[in-house]
């Protein structure tokens, strides 16, 4: 079946701009996670969504950064007034149940990069 | 807070010979412990994982994990590498009552023919 996929793939944009990055998880998967991963770093948490409501955001860097998942499948991660040190690869999972005891699947990531 | 560390940023190892990938970690509760691969070009990939039970844990393409509760460790293994092995490797742990699973930054594994 399909696995976790983000659109776009590649996002460039200018220091200020807002920026939008979508994530479908795999159908039927209850919980889904944001990450940032900088170069030569691991996933970084940002924020984890059982279901609609975001469970965990103690990741977020700061207030600029926003997510949703309204109906409980497609997430999209917000960034207002975005600044050079947001540039990032951006990667969404998603898994059967929370509490991140079950697998990760990872989606090809959004690379982000604020000039 | 849990963290990981993987002290070593690059393995080399011959194709044919055993390998291992060095985890460290540190919770305050008891720990999830996981294994992901990043292949170049590709997303992060399950390897294998350790919630409770036999320390040793088997996951995918041969590798296993031993899980050592005196050392705080969960070290990486596989008794035969293949140059196909070669991959960005991620260690994480999550803490019990934590949702977020925390990631080391990578340990690149390089196989030589």
């Amino acid at each position: 079946g399909a696995g976790v996929s983000q659109t776009p793939s590649n996002k460039v944009t200018e220091k200020g701009k807002y920026v939008e990055l979508r994530c479908d998880p795999i159908s039927g998967h209850t919980a889904l996670y944001w990450y940032r991963q900088s170069l030569g770093q691991g996933p970084e948490f940002l924020i984890y969504f059982q279901g609609t409501g975001a469970a965990d955001d103690s990741g977020l860097p700061n207030d600029r950064f926003f997510a949703v998942r309204p109906e409980g499948s497609v997430s999209t991660l917000k960034i207002q007034r975005t600044e050079r040190g947001d540039s990032a690869v951006y990667l969404c999972a998603s898994s059967l149940s929370g509490l991140g005891l079950a697998e990760q699947f990872f989606g090809p990531g959004t690379r982000l990069t604020v000039l | 807070a849990q963290s990981v560390a993987q002290p070593e940023d690059q393995v080399n190892v011959a194709e044919g010979n055993p390998l291992t990938v060095k985890c460290t970690y540190s919770v305050s509760g008891n720990p999830y412990l996981f294994w992901y691969v990043q292949y170049p070009n590709r997303g992060l990939q399950f390897l294998l994982k350790y919630i409770t039970g036999d320390n040793l844990v088997k996951g995918s393409y041969g590798f296993e994990a031993e899980f050592n509760k005196s050392q705080t460790s969960f070290h990486l293994k596989k008794p035969s590498a293949l140059v196909s092995d070669s991959a960005l490797y991620f260690c994480a742990v999550r803490d019990t009552g934590d949702d977020k699973i925390i990631f080391g930054k990578g340990t690149r594994l390089h196989i030589l023919p």
